[in-house]
């Protein structure tokens, strides 16, 4: 059963800390991406990669920080510098020889800081 | 800088009612139109994907079609059930690794 799995599904953290959320894909899929929704705004990139080892700012990077050592996995940590981090996070993924450019999403990650 | 919009931003209709959905982006010059449906707390999922070449595509009850030149795109839903009831957004890729994302519209199907 192919798809993209985000643990945990609702997270709690105290202002301050840092908390790491996870993104892992079976799809064998070279790119994946995250995302930050707010309600009523679309959704913003904070990062991509392309490729294990290797990975770029998205519009909305600051505060974040990302890791991708392995193909499946890309986990986001939101640091403490990030102002405003309660927020809906969605990972994605795309298989770059998929000329179709089309992403596909996991189930998501609802972040609440107080 | 490519923006894309999202009208009306909340939709009511009684079950049955054919129904359209908008989108708006201010450059032409993009790859593809991508259409997903979220239902609350819920990840994405992709209902239609137009190429930038072609003009509509179709899927069961929905339909969606591209104007490039107007930058406009419709996603049209017939017979409208309660189960359709969800957030619809659109989101056009503008370069090779660059998809800007509307902010949806939340449609209600009353029964």
């Amino acid at each position: 059963d192919g798809g993209i799995t985000q643990s945990p599904k609702y997270l709690f953290r105290k202002e301050g800390q840092n908390v790491t959320l996870s993104c892992e894909q079976n799809l064998n899929h070279d790119a994946m991406y995250w995302y930050r929704q707010d309600p009523g705004q679309g959704l913003r990139l904070i990062y991509y990669s392309q490729i294990v080892n290797d990975f770029q700012k998205g519009d909305i990077a600051e505060g974040y920080s990302v890791s991708r050592e392995k193909k499946e996995s890309f986990p986001l940590t939101v640091t403490s510098a990030q102002k405003n981090p309660t927020a809906f996070y969605l990972c994605a993924s795309r298989d770059l020889a998929d000329l179709s450019y089309e992403q596909y999403f996991g189930p998501g990650t609802r972040l609440t800081v107080t | 800088k490519q923006e894309v919009t999202q009208i009306p931003a909340a939709l009511s209709v009684p079950e049955g009612e054919n129904l359209v959905l908008n989108c708006s982006f201010t450059d032409s010059a993009i790859y593809n139109l991508q259409w997903f449906r979220q239902d609350p707390g819920k990840g994405l999922t992709s209902l239609l994907l137009i190429q930038s070449s072609q003009r509509e595509q179709t899927s069961g009850r929905l339909n969606a079609s591209l104007d490039k030149s107007s930058g406009r795109s419709t996603l049209y839903i017939a017979a409208s059930q309660p189960g359709d009831s969800a957030t619809y957004l659109c989101a056009v890729k503008t370069s090779y690794d660059k998809v800007i994302f509307g902010p949806g519209t939340s449609l209600s199907v009353i029964p």
